[in-house]
């Protein structure tokens, strides 16, 4: 079935430091490919997502690039702020509809 | 924007009782879900539910679990007689169409406590 496997955390980092957080699926067919954020104590917000090979999908300085021939799409942000600090879920949908999520990386950013 | 909405955002419960969460969608999706989360661990599909039945189910999801569309607004969630490991967080979601590039929009979530 389908799947996906992300980095494991927690991850700390200092504001303005570089984020990568790995992420790779196995579906069949042709996944759509989402990243959702959660911040302590709220739900999970979309964050970005791509539809097909080779789209990148951007949004509040994150981006995310859709890799077929690695089956992968890593979410990085090029400088952190402490109001990055969440936990980030990669995810993925396709034939049956459901979405299919990671575990979870949590991210704390310090000042 | 249109947001999804759940309540309670905390739910207390002793083992054994039967609780209601209860979910609006955003009103012109179709495609509903529930979600939980338990503490640390991996957000996990419970049911999806389309036209006024279920569309697909996890193992999870037993017969003590079910799921409503009581009136045009609302979706719920019932679990006739709670465990002390149903204690999760549970997330509603809507999705505006059966496409599977529509991204799910979620709730944020009631805390389920079984005591």
């Amino acid at each position: 079935g389908d799947s996906v496997t992300q980095m494991e955390g927690p991850v700390t980092l200092s504001e303005e430091a570089f984020l990568t957080i790995n992420c790779t699926y196995t579906a069949t067919g042709y996944p759509s490919l989402f990243w959702y954020v959660q911040y302590p104590g709220e739900g999970l917000q979309l964050l970005l997502k791509a539809t097909k090979a080779d789209d990148k999908g951007s949004n509040k300085g994150f981006e995310a690039t859709y890799r077929k021939e690695t089956t992968s799409f890593h979410l990085e942000k090029g400088s952190v702020q402490v109001s990055d600090s969440a936990v980030y879920f990669c995810a993925l949908s396709s034939a049956d509809y459901k979405l299919s999520f990671g575990a979870g990386t949590t991210v704390t950013v310090r000042a | 924007e249109p947001e999804v909405t759940q309540t309670p955002s905390h739910q207390v419960t002793q083992m054994g009782q039967e609780v209601i969460l209860r979910c609006v969608p955003i009103s012109n999706h179709l495609y509903f879900y529930w979600y939980r989360q338990i503490l640390g661990q991996k957000v996990e599909f419970l049911v999806s539910f389309y036209n006024n039945e279920i569309s697909e189910k996890s193992e999870i999801f037993d017969d003590q679990f079910s799921v409503e569309r009581p009136d045009g607004s609302n979706f719920t969630l019932k679990i006739r007689s709670t465990k002390l490991e149903d204690s999760a967080m549970y997330f509603c979601a809507s999705r505006e169409t059966g496409n599977y590039n529509s991204p799910l929009h979620f709730g944020n979530g009631t805390r389920l406590t079984v005591t």
